[in-house]
């Protein structure tokens, strides 16, 4: 069935990179996004990949997409303090509604 | 300015009292999403709409209702039958079947 997992915490220093990771079940999903959610506010679309890339670059986010394993990562580079919030990865089945992983609360600490 | 709003920012219900939520957009999309956010927990869809006077049930439709008069406004019913109505609510739009742009929220408390 439809579903997209990730791991549910991640701790990193300041100034470190932060890799998160998601899965997701459907193939024939054309779009791959990743939202950002700060405390007590709604969420900001961050980035998104096309399913026929396998990377994508926006200043210090990288996207890295593996069709094969379907598998999809959000490098931030240069972590800093605003950057600590939930992030969530979310695949479109082209269905009419989008499918959410449960987010992961990332921890940046000075 | 384009974007989404909901309001209130913050809803107090007392048990057994129906409580509406907001939401607008004037980025012209045509499909229209409520979600659900527990904390600690990700998205559950409440109830979605691709065009006007027409929508379908999301995952937790029960207890919850809504509306889709003009393509600009989306509202939802938290009836008396939600059993734990306590939760922060997300409004979402999208042209259809496209990348989804969210509003800042209503938290809804029940005392």
């Amino acid at each position: 069935g439809e579903d997209v997992e990730q791991s549910l915490f991640l701790s990193v220093r300041e100034g470190d990179s932060s890799v998160i990771n998601c899965t997701y079940t459907d193939s024939s999903s054309t779009y791959l996004y990743w939202y950002k959610q700060e405390p007590g506010a709604g969420l900001q679309l961050l980035t998104y990949i096309f399913s026929n890339m396998d990377m994508k670059q926006d200043q210090r986010l990288t996207v890295l997409l593996n069709k094969k394993d379907k598998h999809l990562s959000l490098r931030i580079a240069d972590t800093q303090t605003g950057d600590s919030a939930i992030y969530f990865c979310a695949e479109n089945p082209n269905t009419g509604k989008l499918i959410f992983g449960q987010g992961t609360t990332l921890q940046v600490k000075p | 300015d384009g974007g989404i709003t909901q309001s209130p920012k913050y809803l107090f219900r007392k048990e057994g009292q129906n409580v509406t939520l907001s939401c607008e957009q004037n980025l012209n999309h045509d499909a229209m999403y409520w979600y659900r956010q527990d904390p600690g927990q990700g998205l559950r869809l409440i109830y979605y709409s691709q065009i006007v006077n027409d929508f379908q049930k999301g995952d937790i439709a029960e207890g919850y209702s809504v509306s889709r008069e003009k393509k600009e406004s989306f509202p939802l019913t938290v009836t008396s039958a939600q059993k734990n109505p306590t939760a922060f609510y997300l409004c979402a739009s999208s042209r259809l079947a496209d990348t989804q742009y969210f509003g800042p929220g209503t938290r809804l408390t029940v005392l």
